[in-house]
């Protein structure tokens, strides 16, 4: 099983519309969540980080469940320059010792 | 200049070519990492140094060579590659090592084996 899964996608979003995908971990030890977002043939870039409680910067909003071991984005009022690669990243520590472990990310294309 | 780069930004070389890459940190971080990225897959993290020390290799075939000469340069040996490695290879840094501070990377470089 991977340690991080994302649905490849592509999610196709109307310009406007609201998107929303989920992310699952598989180390119940994992101890920080973060979005990163990755344009095309571009590096990653911190989104924002997803805290217990839910967060929200703008139009994104992420949550964390902990229980079930997945995390979710959601970005309302699709711009086109939301169209991006969204990597869902876990940072887990073995051995003392604490690495981030990335997801494969999720497509989103939005259209006009 | 500010942030992380990386050149060359693109490289095709023969499987018995010898060449490095280059990766600079302007951002004052002690953490520099090796990552490789191949189409439709999560990054795999290669290395980590942390002050100019190694301080992970994750199983990492020994065609790749990681060099950190300082805390702000690293490099990455490469010789007799395999065309599966072929791939985009981002540089990252962070504040320190092994913790869940945002990393930055570089703009990466798209390697082709031939």
């Amino acid at each position: 099983r991977k340690e991080v899964e994302q649905d490849p996608g592509p999610f196709n979003v109307p310009e406007g519309a609201t998107v929303a995908f989920n992310c699952t971990y598989s180390n119940s030890a994992s101890q920080s969540f973060f979005w990163y977002r990755q344009d095309c043939r571009k590096e990653p870039k911190l989104l924002m980080s997803v805290y217990s409680s839910g967060n929200e910067d703008g139009r994104f909003t992420a949550q964390l469940n902990r229980a079930s071991q997945y995390i979710s984005l959601l970005i309302r009022d699709s711009k086109l320059s939301d169209s991006a690669t969204y990597l869902c990243v876990v940072f887990m520590t073995t051995d003392s010792w604490g690495k981030l472990q990335f997801g494969a990310g999720t497509q989103v294309v939005v259209t006009p | 200049e500010t942030g992380v780069t990386q050149t060359p930004r693109h490289l095709v070389m023969g499987m018995t070519n010898k060449k490095s890459l280059k990766c600079e940190q302007h951002l004052g971080h002690n953490a520099m990492y090796w990552y490789k990225q191949s189409a439709k897959k999560p990054l795999e993290l290669m290395f980590v140094y942390s002050l100019e020390e190694r301080v992970e290799n994750n199983s990492v075939p020994s065609r790749f060579s990681p060099e950190c000469p300082n805390s702000s340069h690293l490099f990455l040996h490469l010789h007799t590659l395999q065309p599966e490695d072929s791939a985009l290879y981002l540089c990252a840094s962070s504040p320190v090592a092994g913790s869940n501070y945002e990393q930055y990377f570089g703009p990466g470089t798209r390697l082709t084996v031939t």
